[in-house]
């Protein structure tokens, strides 16, 4: 069955302690990328990338660090979490930028 | 302006009616459009893309694309009680898929 798999899918935590929110596509798609989705703001992209070893910021990448060192891989890392870090977040991937397939999501609350 | 933008809604329409959902974007140079319904606690999913000026459809969805006017639609014939969700609005920008914040749709039986 074609999935984008996150884990965990819940997690609460406190700030300033590492974590790191995993993703895996069985697809062999290129391109992967991270969201958070927050109430009033919508989905808004923090990292994507369109191959291994390729990436890029999206439109709030302030206190996330992505990898990409497998294809089928794309870690999120927050690396000293903080509660404005509090939120929904999805992986997706696709062949190329657009049609994506989403993960479940995974919440994230940072105490 | 907004990258993208919808009207949050809620949008209420009667089974069977027709449900027009709107969708406006600020950069005139995006090429490719993309809807997402999103049910309440899940993920969102992919329903209809649209790359050129136009009508597409697809069963009862019709996407709508006005580069002209730089607008996009969503029309649902034969609104379903199970249509109700959140549709997202998305556009191309080089590499990355910028979304609006999303129209939520209410379909009473």
């Amino acid at each position: 069955e074609a999935q984008v798999t996150q884990n965990p899918r819940y997690l609460i935590t406190v700030t300033g302690k590492k974590l790191t929110v995993t993703c895996s596509q069985n697809m062999n798609h290129e391109y992967m990328s991270w969201y958070r989705q927050d109430p009033g703001l919508g989905l808004r992209q923090i990292y994507y990338s369109m191959n291994v070893e390729v990436t890029d910021k999206g439109d709030v990448p302030e206190g996330y660090k992505v990898s990409r060192k497998e294809k089928r891989n794309f870690p999120l890392i927050l690396e000293s979490p903080s509660p404005n870090q509090t939120s929904l977040y999805f992986c997706a991937s696709s062949p190329q930028p657009g049609e994506l397939f989403f993960g479940e999501g995974s919440r994230l609350t940072v105490l | 302006q907004k990258e993208v933008e919808q009207n949050s809604g809620p949008l209420s329409v009667p089974e069977g009616a027709i449900a027009s959902l709107n969708c406006t974007y600020s950069d005139r140079g995006s090429q490719s459009f993309f809807w997402y319904r999103q049910y309440s606690g899940k993920s969102p999913e992919l329903i209809m893309f649209i790359y050129s000026n136009g009508d597409k459809e697809d069963g009862r969805f019709t996407a709508q694309l006005n580069k002209a006017s730089q607008y996009v639609s969503l029309l649902i014939r034969d609104s379903q009680p199970s249509d109700s969700a959140t549709y997202l609005c998305a556009v191309k920008r080089g590499t990355a898929l910028i979304f609006g914040k999303g129209t939520t749709l209410s379909v009473s039986s």
